[in-house]
This record gives structure tokens, sequence and C-alpha cells, in this order.
């Protein structure tokens, strides 16, 4: 069975633009959560999606943004870059809504410049 | 708010000998745990998981000790290999993961030859 992937890998975007991440679950998987990481606060929960909802969400600015579609695909958009957005951008899934067992893809490396 | 913890940043070991990464937690309420391993450029890999309502499980070469009175969290390697070189993360969850992991900073497993 394959894993979760995300695409693009590495990405490299100016401050002020925006970026639109995609990840496809692992088939049968219907729900998607997203994490940012970066080395001064680590892995931190951005939001979860169920069923094309979000369930529910992080600490995160209004900036930050996504959506999952019927297939269970999910795609997360960051507006409005700044400096501090630059940071590996995990997508994670599982079965189904709390289910706690997750499983992550290989991440999206994003640097703003 | 809570969050969950880690002992050490870089822990080094012989190969061959045992490995043990700690854990702290500090929310009560945290009814899952999760120890994940993160290799250079690759997402978090699902290593073993336990419930609150169990004190260890076992795994191939790895064991995982709860301790909800002191809410100390352990990862048990047997056997440490090359291949064990990465950070270990613990993760918690509870209320159904609904509201997503909160991890730990991370442990660096250093295997020296």
């Amino acid at each position: 069975k394959a894993g979760v992937t995300q695409t693009p890998r590495y990405l490299i975007k100016t401050r002020g633009q925006q970026v639109t991440l995609s990840c496809s679950p692992i088939s049968g998987h219907r729900s998607v959560s997203w994490y940012q990481q970066t080395p001064g606060q680590g892995l931190q929960f951005l939001f979860e999606y169920f069923s094309e909802t979000q369930r529910n969400k992080g600490n995160f600015p209004g900036r930050f943004s996504g959506r999952q579609f019927s297939n269970s695909r999910s795609e997360m958009n960051v507006s409005t870059l700044e400096l501090g957005d630059s940071a590996l951008y995990l997508c994670a899934s599982s079965l189904s809504g709390g289910h706690y067992e997750q499983y992550f893809g290989p991440g999206t490396r994003l640097t703003v410049t | 708010g809570e969050s969950v913890g880690l002992h050490l940043p870089t822990l080094s070991v012989q190969e061959g000998d045992n490995s043990i990464i700690n854990c702290a937690y500090s929310n009560s309420a945290s009814d899952y745990f999760i120890w994940y391993k993160q290799e250079s450029g690759k997402g978090p890999q699902f290593i073993i998981d336990i419930r609150s309502n169990m004190d260890k499980r076992q795994g191939q070469r790895v064991t995982v000790l709860l301790n909800k009175t002191v809410k100390h969290l352990s990862l048990q390697i047997a056997a440490t290999q090359p291949g064990d070189s990465a950070v270990y993360f613990c993760a918690e969850a509870s209320g159904g993961g609904a509201d997503g992991l909160t991890f730990g900073k991370g442990t660096h497993l250093i295997i020296q030859p």
C-alpha cells in the first residue's frame, strides 16, 4: 500500500506571496492532519480534516488554511508569506476521525526569502 | 498550555547496547502515546504506541513503558544498530485525537561504532 505523498517536496517563495501544498493520504484513510516543523518550535499541529470538514485547528494565524476533497486528498494554503513561515510542512493521515495512529508523509520544505 | 517534553536532546550509545529514551508529559488527560522516529530529510515514522490503560508494550526490538503516576514515558531499543540513528519524538493525544498530536522536542540518538 502506498504511503502518504506530498507535493512539492521543496519550494522557495518570496515574502508576501502565497503557497499551496498538496497531500494524498494512504488509500482508505479519511483523516488528514497538517503539522509545521521548525528547529525552534518543533512539530506543531496546524489542523485536521475529516470528510471534507475541518475538525480542529491549532494555534496558527488565519493566513494558514486548508481543505479536503471528496477523495480525501488535502491541500493547505499559506497566504502573505513571512520569513518565519519557512519550515517543513508535514501531512499525516489516519483511518478515521478520532483514530490516533497517524502516518506521516515526507513533508514539503518551504523556504521563504 | 501543556506539552510533552524530553529529558535529553542528544543520546550517544555504542552499537549493540540498549538505548533508553525518556519523555515527560504534563497533560493528565492524555490517553494515548506514540513514539516516532525521524531520519534526516524524512517525515516521522511510526514506531510504537501505547494507550493509557497499559503500562508496557513490546514491538520488534522496541519496548514502550508508561508510568502514569509520574507522567513518564520511555522507549527502549534493544541491541542498537547504526540504522537506529535518528531523532526520536514522543507524542501524546487526548480527546479522541481531534486536537492532533502534541509532540516533544525530540532526542537525537547517535550510534557510536
